[in-house]
């Protein structure tokens, strides 16, 4: 069974179109994670949820908005996609904040605007 | 804030041994962390150093000191398939997430 699932895998769309990216963990893990990967490889964290609830929200644009239904998921939707959003985007998930030095990633969402 | 240096590019010969280094400014430190990305796939945990000293986990090893913060990542008996990208990553405080430095990127020759 996969750890960190999220879809999906490839994503390509046009600018101004809405999108959601699915993420599930079946770690039991109460942290979970966006990060945002860029076409040089830097990964930069995006949101961070414990529990269902927000506790990190990095500067990112209010057209992506992180949910989490419940711990074991965290979806992101992303409204009016721009250019600058294409990149490849990680689900990850950790025990909880105080330990998180250990992530458990997904296995990316490469999102391409058009 | 935190910044993390890191060389971006290594290259090693297939047997040898190769260190990459971390240096990092926080304004809290928790702990180093590296990992490991393979092109397409997902960054994978490799180490994490909290305290000074080396951790030792097979051919990879990891070192800390912090009073000079720095840490360096080394790996014995190269192989092809540890051609990957290896991250350094930090977080200062223990409710903030993983800052990952920018990476770099190791070819293994043969």
């Amino acid at each position: 069974d996969t750890a960190v699932s999220q879809t999906p895998k490839y994503l390509v769309t046009q600018m101004g179109n809405d999108k959601s990216i699915k993420c599930e963990q079946n770690l039991g893990h109460d942290t979970m994670y966006w990060y945002k990967q860029d076409s040089k490889k830097f990964l930069k964290i995006m949101f961070s949820y414990n529990n269902k609830e927000l506790i990190i929200n990095e500067t990112v644009p209010n057209r992506f908005s992180p949910k989490s239904p419940d711990k074991a998921h965290l979806n992101l939707h992303i409204n009016s996609l721009e250019l600058g959003d294409s990149a490849v985007y990680f689900c990850a998930s950790s025990q909880e904040p105080a330990t998180n030095e250990k992530l458990f990633f997904g296995s990316g969402t490469q999102l391409s605007v058009l | 804030g935190q910044s993390l240096e890191q060389p971006s590019e290594v290259t090693a010969v297939e047997g040898a041994i190769v260190q990459i280094n971390c240096t990092y400014q926080t304004s809290g430190f928790y702990g180093l962390s590296w990992y490991q990305q393979h092109d397409g796939g997902a960054p994978t945990f490799l180490s994490y150093n909290a305290l000074d000293g080396l951790e030792e986990t097979g051919r990879f090893s990891s070192f800390l000191s912090r009073s000079d913060s720095y840490g360096y990542l080394l790996l014995q008996e190269l192989q092809m398939k540890d051609s990957a990208s290896y991250f350094c990553a930090v977080r200062h405080s223990g409710n903030t997430p993983l800052v990952f430095g920018k990476g770099t990127r190791l070819s293994v020759i043969a």
